[in-house]
C-alpha cells in the first residue's frame, strides 16, 4: 500500500504483479511529461516520456497515460521485477516564461518482493 | 564510457569550508545543469548553462558559483560550506537549448557538511 505524510510515499508490489504510480502534476500548462527512475546511489535514469498531445504511450513493460482533465500522470509497470525497485519520478515542462525548465515530483518509492 | 560524469562521488567537508564539484559529458549536448536532491528525494534546479552561457538561476545563495569553461564542462563551486549544504548534487545535461526536455544525469555527489 502507500504511506504519505514526511516519508517518501511508498508502493509495495509482489513480484510478478502489476504498478501503478501516480502523479498529480500542477500547471496545466505543461506539455511534456517525463517519468524518471532513480535507483540506489544512482542518479534519474529516463524511462518514458509524453507530450500533451497524447494521452497514452508504450514502451517495453511501461505505459504512461496522462488525464489533462484532472491533471494526473500515471505510469503503470507490467509483471513487475526486483530490479524495477527504485524511487520514481514524473517530471513536467511546466511552459512558463522561467525557461520552460522541467519541475520534479516529489517522488515515490517502489518496493518489489519477491 | 559514462555519459555524465561528476567526481566527487562522496564528498565530506567541516562548516566554512570551500569545495568543488566537477561535471563533464561526452554527449555532445549544449545544456547543462545542476540538480539539488534533499534528504527526502526532492529535486530542484540550481543552475542551467547553455554553452557556456548562463540561462537559468535559481533562487541559490551567492556562495555557489557555476562556472561553465567549455560545453562539455559545468563545475559547481561552493564557498563558506553550511549543514544546510549537505545534501545530494546532480549534473544532467540536455541535446539542445531547450531546458525542458530530457535529461541525462550523472550519478551524483553526496555532499555532507558537518
Amino acid at each position: 500500500g502507500e504511506s504519505v505524510g514526511l516519508h517518501l510515499p511508498t508502493l509495495s508490489v509482489q513480484e510478478g504483479d502489476n504498478s501503478i504510480i501516480n502523479c498529480a502534476y500542477s500547471n496545466s500548462a505543461s506539455d511534456y511529461f517525463i517519468w524518471y527512475k532513480q535507483e540506489s546511489g544512482k542518479g534519474p535514469q529516463f524511462i518514458i516520456d509524453i507530450r500533451s498531445n497524447m494521452d497514452k504511450r508504450q514502451g517495453q513493460r511501461v505505459t504512461v497515460l496522462l488525464n489533462k482533465t484532472v491533471k494526473h500522470l500515471s505510469l503503470q509497470i507490467a509483471a513487475t521485477q526486483p530490479g524495477d525497485s527504485a524511487v520514481y519520478f514524473c517530471a513536467e515542462n511546466n511552459g512558463d516564461n522561467a525557461g520552460n525548465m522541467l519541475t520534479f515530483g516529489g517522488g515515490t518509492r517502489l518496493m518489489v518482493k519477491p | 564510457d559514462t555519459a555524465v560524469s561528476q567526481t566527487p562521488k562522496y564528498l565530506v567537508t567541516q562548516m566554512g569550508n570551500d569545495k568543488s564539484i566537477k561535471c563533464e559529458q561526452n554527449l555532445g549536448h549544449d545544456t547543462m545543469y545542476w540538480y539539488k536532491q534533499d534528504s527526502k528525494k526532492f529535486l530542484k534546479i540550481m543552475f542551467s548553462y547553455n554553452n557556456k552561457e548562463l540561462i537559468i538561476n535559481e533562487t541559490v545563495p551567492n556562495r555557489f558559483s557555476p562556472k561553465s569553461p567549455d560545453k562539455a564542462h559545468l563545475n559547481l563551486h561552493i564557498n563558506s560550506l553550511e549543514l544546510g549544504d549537505s545534501a545530494v548534487y546532480f549534473c544532467a545535461s540536455s541535446p539542445g537549448r531547450w531546458v525542458g526536455e530530457k535529461l541525462f544525469f550523472g550519478s551524483g555527489t553526496q555532499l555532507s557538511v558537518l
